[in-house]
């Protein structure tokens, strides 16, 4: 079983410009989520999606767009990267909406310069 | 802002002593959850603990709960350098989602 699969590993962008973070799962969870990870700060949650066709704000949702496409993936899109959004990016998911325990992927680093 | 806070922040300790990690917490929960970190990698699901319950065991590792306090921690038992890595809490506060603390920060010297 893969779990959860990220792309890309690394990115660097200019800042302006737009990307979007890939994920996904292969477990037939229902929930997604996407975090981003900040030295000193832990994780943050941005988006998540507690099933197929459902997306809400996270705490720092600002600046992103999520998708979910269908059951397995869940794409997270920058429209306009600005150097605040630095990060690691890690993709998880779960069976049960926060009530079970999440599966992670690897992450994205992404810089934006 | 944060829901969980570990302390302390960084742990050093030689192989084969035990290591504890604690974690507070600001609201009622349904359950609380360990992770753990190893550097430039994602998170891996050690316990999860429900509101509940008290104590936990899962192999050398050992978690509490005290709702009363909104407090956790988390005992590695004879702890090896394999174990260095980062440990965080995350509680699920009834709104579907987890919110995780800072973390701590375990180097485990041989």
């Amino acid at each position: 079983n893969a779990g959860v699969t990220q792309t890309p590993k690394f990115q660097v962008l200019k800042t302006g410009q737009s990307m979007t973070l890939q994920c996904a799962q292969d477990m037939n969870h229902n929930s997604m989520y996407w975090y981003r990870q900040d030295p000193g700060m832990g994780l943050r949650l941005i988006y998540y999606s507690a099933s197929e066709g459902t997306t809400d704000k996270g705490e720092v949702p600002n600046g992103y767009n999520v998708s979910r496409l269908n059951k397995r993936e869940f794409s997270l899109r920058l429209e306009s990267a600005a150097p605040s959004q630095t990060s690691v990016y890690f993709c998880a998911s779960s069976v049960l909406q926060g009530g079970d325990g999440y599966t992670f992927g690897s992450g994205t680093r992404l810089t934006v310069v | 802002s944060q829901q969980g806070e570990e302390d302390p922040q960084a742990l050093s300790i030689q192989e084969g002593e035990n290591a504890t990690m604690n974690c507070s917490y600001k609201t009622s929960i349904n359950n609380l959850q360990w992770y753990r970190q190893n550097s430039g990698r994602g998170l891996v699901h050690l316990i999860l603990i429900r509101s509940n319950e008290r104590e936990k065991h899962s192999g050398r590792l050992r978690v509490t709960l005290d709702t009363s306090k909104k407090s956790s921690s988390l005992l590695i038992t004879a702890s090896r350098a394999a174990d260095t890595a980062s440990y965080f809490c995350a509680t699920d506060t009834h709104t579907d989602k987890l919110i995780f603390g800072t973390g701590t920060r375990l180097q485990v010297f041989p």
